[in-house]
């Protein structure tokens, strides 16, 4: 069955420092998302991405976040300088369409600890 | 999106049946319900989907009344393994997924 992997499973990085997370979606998908969880809390939208541009994003999507497709198959998160809270595990999730029984598959997640 | 309730946390033994359900009162005629299990430092994973009336699959079942204000996931005799927390989302089509807090379920040797 397809799935969704995420690299690193684990990424450990001081306070202030650029992390970049990666997922490879499954293969015919067209819809790309990023979603984190807090430990002990709700899974929270981030991000959605669509046609190479970002169609939607929560306000904790700010300016120190950003989303690439670099090429036809990772899509990237990036924290141009992590923060303490930012602390989290990271889904990438992926979707073929955007019909009403098009699921959202998710990764593994990258668990994001920020020192 | 339509808010949904479910109960924050529920015990079972192995071997039993376990319904979980979750109301959404504000659910509009394009939402689909939607339902998530998921394992510690693990990433949701689909479950099952409906819009109306019944729906099986080789895990669970779901069932929604005519008036789709709510919904009940069924899981057949659970095991140890079925211990995660289970996620109801009212999704409507191409949107992101607002996730609640789940129902925790623990299951009992």
């Amino acid at each position: 069955e397809p799935e969704v992997t995420q690299t690193p499973s684990h990424q450990v990085t001081q306070m202030g420092q650029e992390v970049i997370l990666r997922c490879v979606p499954i293969s015919n998908h067209l819809y790309f998302y990023w979603y984190r969880q807090i430990l002990g809390q709700k899974v929270e939208f981030l991000v959605s991405f669509y046609n190479n541009e970002i169609s939607e994003k929560s306000e904790i999507f700010d300016d120190q976040f950003s989303v690439e497709r670099p090429d036809g198959s990772n899509f990237t998160l990036k924290i141009r300088s992590t923060k303490l809270e930012d602390s989290a595990m990271y889904f990438c999730a992926s979707r073929g369409g955007t019909g009403a029984t098009d699921t959202q598959y998710f990764g593994p997640g990258t668990r994001l600890t920020v020192l | 999106l339509a808010k949904t309730t479910q109960p924050i946390s529920m015990d079972s033994y192995e071997g039993q049946e376990v319904n979980i359900t979750c109301s959404h009162n504000n659910i509009a005629t394009n939402d689909y319900i939607t339902w998530y299990q998921q394992f510690p430092s693990q990433g949701p994973r689909f479950i099952i989907q409906g819009y109306k009336t019944k729906v099986t699959n080789e895990v669970a079942s779901l069932f929604i009344p005519a008036d789709r204000k709510s919904s009940t996931l069924s899981l057949p005799r659970v095991s140890l393994s079925d211990t995660a927390v289970y996620y109801c989302l009212v999704e409507r089509a191409g949107n992101m997924l607002t996730f609640g807090g789940g129902t925790r379920l623990m299951v009992k040797p």
